[in-house]
């Protein structure tokens, strides 16, 4: 099975901080992805990679960047994290078009 | 753009009996459609999906999904619910253009009654 493992399950940040989620597949997939989920507003794309050092923005990627200098390696960064950004992040990823998404556990981060 | 809807935020169901969670769907081209579950506190599980070929789409869990292609519709369905199916449902579609990302409805959360 594609294992997608993210490395921290809760984490509480302090306004201001650069804050690191990390996300790894061990699948060898191209495509990555980066969702918030908020109650009532279901998933929003925030980041997305399909290949090695690309990224593309998704719907919302104000106050987000990310980085993927290694295919199994997909990082969502908050540059300085702030009381909105509080949310549950998913990472995810996908063999390619015609597939579905295996996501990750999540992380429950929240900005104070 | 491709969006979704689904326009119940809570289905309650009583175990034993038959359930329906609908979805709705907009694009253009042909449709892509997946169906995901998300139990509390962890990520989404896939259930089903539909490319093309029959309407009827089997998945896990013993979920199946309806397409409706006239109503642009994807329900998800199972004939007799258990309890432990209480949890969140997420129906998306692919977007036919660009990267091929999914886009999400915004769940509906399913409660079966012992």
């Amino acid at each position: 099975d594609v294992k997608v493992t993210q490395s921290s399950r809760y984490l509480v940040k302090r306004t201001g901080e650069k804050v690191f989620l990390e996300c790894v597949q061990d699948m060898d997939h191209e495509n990555m992805f980066w969702y918030r989920q908020d109650p009532g507003l279901g998933l929003r794309l925030i980041y997305f990679s399909y290949d090695v050092k690309m990224k593309e923005k998704g719907d919302i990627p104000e106050g987000y960047s990310v980085s993927r200098e290694k295919k199994e390696r997909f990082s969502l960064i908050l540059e300085s994290a702030s009381t909105n950004q509080t949310s549950m992040y998913l990472c995810a990823s996908r063999e390619g078009g015609n597939y579905g998404y295996t996501f990750g556990s999540g992380t429950r981060l929240t900005v104070v | 753009a491709q969006s979704v809807a689904q326009p119940e935020d809570q289905v309650n169901v009583a175990e034993g009996n038959p359930l329906t969670v609908k979805c709705t769907y907009s694009v253009s081209g042909n449709p892509y459609l997946f169906w995901y579950v998300q139990y509390p506190n962890r990520g989404l599980q896939f259930l089903l999906k539909y490319i093309t070929g029959d309407n009827l789409v089997k998945g896990s869990y013993g979920f199946e999904a309806e397409f409706n292609k006239s109503q642009t519709s994807f329900h998800l369905k199972k004939p007799s619910a258990l309890v432990s199916d209480s949890a969140l449902y997420f129906c998306a579609v692919r977007d036919n253009s660009g990267y091929s990302t999914l886009t999400f409805g915004k769940g509906t959360m399913l409660l079966v009654s012992p």
